[in-house]
């Protein structure tokens, strides 16, 4: 995951819309990757993840799209709604590591 | 299955104080770790048990102790507890040390004076 400074970055979007989340990461031997979902006072919950092998993965209301040229992932959620409000991160491991390295994360802010 | 849980939810602690997180997961796990998250910044690996019997260091170790007390539970220990170890602290498992989905707990939060 990629270093963005101490602020969170924040994506506001309203009710309905689709909303796209990015991730950067450095390590260009990384092969899996995935995305969590932390609301306010929770820990992180698994949503999708996607392996190198692979350039799209859809999950239900959710698509990871994978950019290994540009050493890029996005998180798509179609017809955003207020329980999805939360921050979002992306994680990435790289060829015979375990331990994924986690990026610091995006806010998501739905606005009904 | 209540999946991964954590105590204390909230402790507040003098600097020097020594104090002990518990951790238990009932998804009958081999694999569990332990993480720090701070403001703006990404979970950060302190310890990590691949299976019973064994522990090993993450990225960010220094000032804690583990303990793999059985296949259920996992303790992270401060022993004596320094401001700069203000955070949240979140134990996670998985089925196995492969690239398997980690399960997170609720999170203990602790400040350190």
């Amino acid at each position: 995951g990629e270093s963005v400074g101490l602020h969170l970055p924040t994506l506001s979007v309203q009710e309905g819309d689709n909303s796209i989340i990015n991730c950067a990461y450095s390590n260009s031997a990384s092969d899996y990757f995935i995305w969590y979902k932390q609301e306010s006072g929770k820990g992180p919950q698994f949503i999708i993840d996607i392996r190198s092998n692979m350039d799209k993965r859809q999950g239900q209301r959710v698509t990871v799209l994978l950019n290994k040229t540009v050493k890029h992932l996005s998180l798509q959620i179609a017809a955003t709604q207020p329980g999805d409000s939360a921050v979002y991160f992306c994680a990435d491991l790289a060829g015979g590591s375990y331990i994924p390295t986690f990026g610091r994360g995006t806010s998501l802010i739905v606005h009904p | 299955n209540a999946g991964v849980t954590q105590t204390p939810k909230f402790q507040v602690l003098k600097t020097g104080q020594s104090m002990t997180l518990q951790c238990a997961q009932d998804m009958n796990h081999n694999s569990m770790y332990w993480y720090r998250q701070d403001p703006g910044m990404g979970l950060r690996l302190i310890y990590y048990s691949a299976s019973e019997g064994t522990t090993d260091k993450g990225e960010v170790p220094n000032g804690y102790n583990v303990s793999r007390l059985n296949k259920r539970e996992f303790s992270l220990r401060l022993e004596s507890a320094a401001p700069s170890q203000t955070s949240v602290y979140f134990c996670a498992s998985s089925e196995d040390l492969r690239r398997e989905t980690q399960y997170f707990g609720p999170g203990t939060r602790l400040l350190v004076l």
